[in-house]
């Protein structure tokens, strides 16, 4: 089956310093990717959807200038929390639809992040 | 985007059949009903989805309501890894984005 690999699967950080996580899917190429947030015993909350060698569409309350997603290519995409804050530590997952697919989408095992 | 509306939690037992239901009154014509199930600590997992007709696959079953306003995913026989959060969610025919409720808590009791 389709396999979408995120990295790192968890990260410490101080307070002020960026953090990229990558999103990759591993056998089959990727149109369009998802960057998902989920606060703890809440459900996933979309924050943009990417397109391979376009901007990103950010859902409204989220900062584009902080939360920096570049797809570029179609196997990659990367999520740069810019000067983090305690209050950005959440579960970073992404999804992946396969390019000639029935409409499912991929998920990958989620990126915890914790900013101290 | 149209919403779906299912129970806070379920409560099943090991090995029998386990029927999520999932009403969605608002859902369009182009509309996709999936379902995804996310375990703890975890990214969510495909499990099923269709437009109109029942859909079968090697981890559930789905069925819709004719008027399409309700669906229910059906799991034949519950095993403990079967516990997690069931989502349903509808996906616009158009690519779509993929906006998650609150979903259903399936516990499974051995």
């Amino acid at each position: 089956g389709a396999v979408v690999s995120q990295h790192p699967s968890w990260v410490i950080c101080k307070s002020g310093t960026s953090v990229k996580i990558e999103c990759r899917s591993l056998d089959f190429q990727a149109t369009t990717m998802f960057w998902y947030r989920q606060f703890p015993k809440q459900s996933l909350m979309l924050m943009a959807t990417s397109n391979e060698g376009s901007k990103a569409t950010y859902e409204q309350g989220v900062e584009k200038d902080k939360f920096l997603i570049n797809h570029a290519s179609l196997t990659l995409s990367t999520l740069t929390v810019t000067s983090a804050h305690p209050e950005d530590s959440s579960f970073y997952i992404c999804s992946a639809e396969r390019r000639e697919g029935t409409g499912e989408l991929f998920f990958g095992e989620g990126s915890r992040l914790t900013v101290l | 985007d149209a919403k779906t509306t299912q129970p806070n939690s379920m409560e099943s037992n090991e090995e029998e059949p386990v029927h999520l239901p999932c009403n969605h009154s608002t859902i369009s014509g182009t509309d996709y009903i999936h379902w995804y199930r996310q375990l703890p600590s975890q990214g969510p997992e495909y499990v099923i989805h269709g437009l109109t007709s029942n859909v079968n696959n090697r981890m559930a079953s789905l069925a819709i309501a004719e008027d399409r306003k309700s669906s229910t995913l059906i799991l034949h026989r519950a095993t403990l890894r079967d516990a997690a959060v069931y989502y349903c969610i509808l996906r616009p025919l158009i690519q779509g984005n993929l906006i998650f409720g609150k979903g259903t808590k399936l516990s499974v009791k051995p």
